[in-house]
């Protein structure tokens, strides 16, 4: 079946612009996850949604960073005023209800120049 | 505090050499330890969930072992297309609940 699906697959954006990313969940997955990956590390948690609602959003790095589930499936990661430190690769996943194996999307690699 | 350190940060082999993969974790109350593996451009693709020290598990040529500080990730007889990076994760300790840490990964090379 198809898997998780994010796009863009690539952004350049100049400094102090809006971003969305967006994020196409497995279907009849009801958690979904954001991570952040900067090259040579691992993937950073960002927020949780358990459903709607953002179960979890303590890996937000400040309040440019929010993000939406409005119908319990697709989800949009917003950034504002972005900064060159926001350059990263954005990868979202999804899990059959929390604490399962989560599966990750190919990531949406965001530079801000 | 929680850390997850994974050693060594890169592995050459030659095809059919066996080797081990190392991932030391000081994450106390364990609620799993997860692997991954990550190919370029791609997002990680899921292998294993180890609970408990003393379990293993076992995926083609891949191997996973848990004990109470560190998991080994044993590739058997590799070929190229196990040239990777490979992640551990882990959920627990002070981490919240929602909270998976990851370790930096070891990017594996296998010529043939």
């Amino acid at each position: 079946g198809a898997g998780v699906s994010q796009t863009p697959s690539n952004k350049v954006t100049e400094k102090g612009k809006y971003v969305e990313l967006r994020c196409d969940p497995i279907s009849g997955h009801t958690a979904l996850y954001w991570y952040r990956q900067s090259l040579g590390q691992g993937p950073e948690f960002l927020i949780y949604f358990q459903g709607t609602g953002a179960a979890d959003d303590s890996g937000l790095p400040n309040d440019r960073f929010f993000a939406v589930r409005p119908e319990g499936s697709v989800s949009t990661l917003k950034i504002q005023r972005t900064e060159r430190g926001d350059s990263a690769v954005y990868l979202c996943a999804s899990s059959f209800g929390f604490g399962n194996e989560q599966y990750f999307g190919p990531g949406t690699r965001l530079t801000v120049t | 505090e929680d850390q997850v350190t994974q050693s060594p940060e890169a592995l050459r082999l030659q095809e059919g050499e066996s080797s081990s993969l190392n991932c030391s974790y000081t994450v106390s109350g364990l609620r799993g330890l997860f692997w991954y593996r990550q190919d370029p451009g791609k997002g990680p693709e899921f292998l294993f969930t180890l609970y408990s020290a003393g379990e293993e598990k076992e995926k083609e040529r891949l191997k996973a072992t848990l004990t109470k500080k560190e998991s080994f990730l044993h590739i058997t007889a590799p070929k190229p297309e196990d040239s990777a990076t490979y992640l551990c994760a882990v959920r627990g300790g002070a981490l919240n609940n929602n909270d998976m840490r990851f370790g930096a990964g070891t990017r594996l090379t296998v010529k043939p």
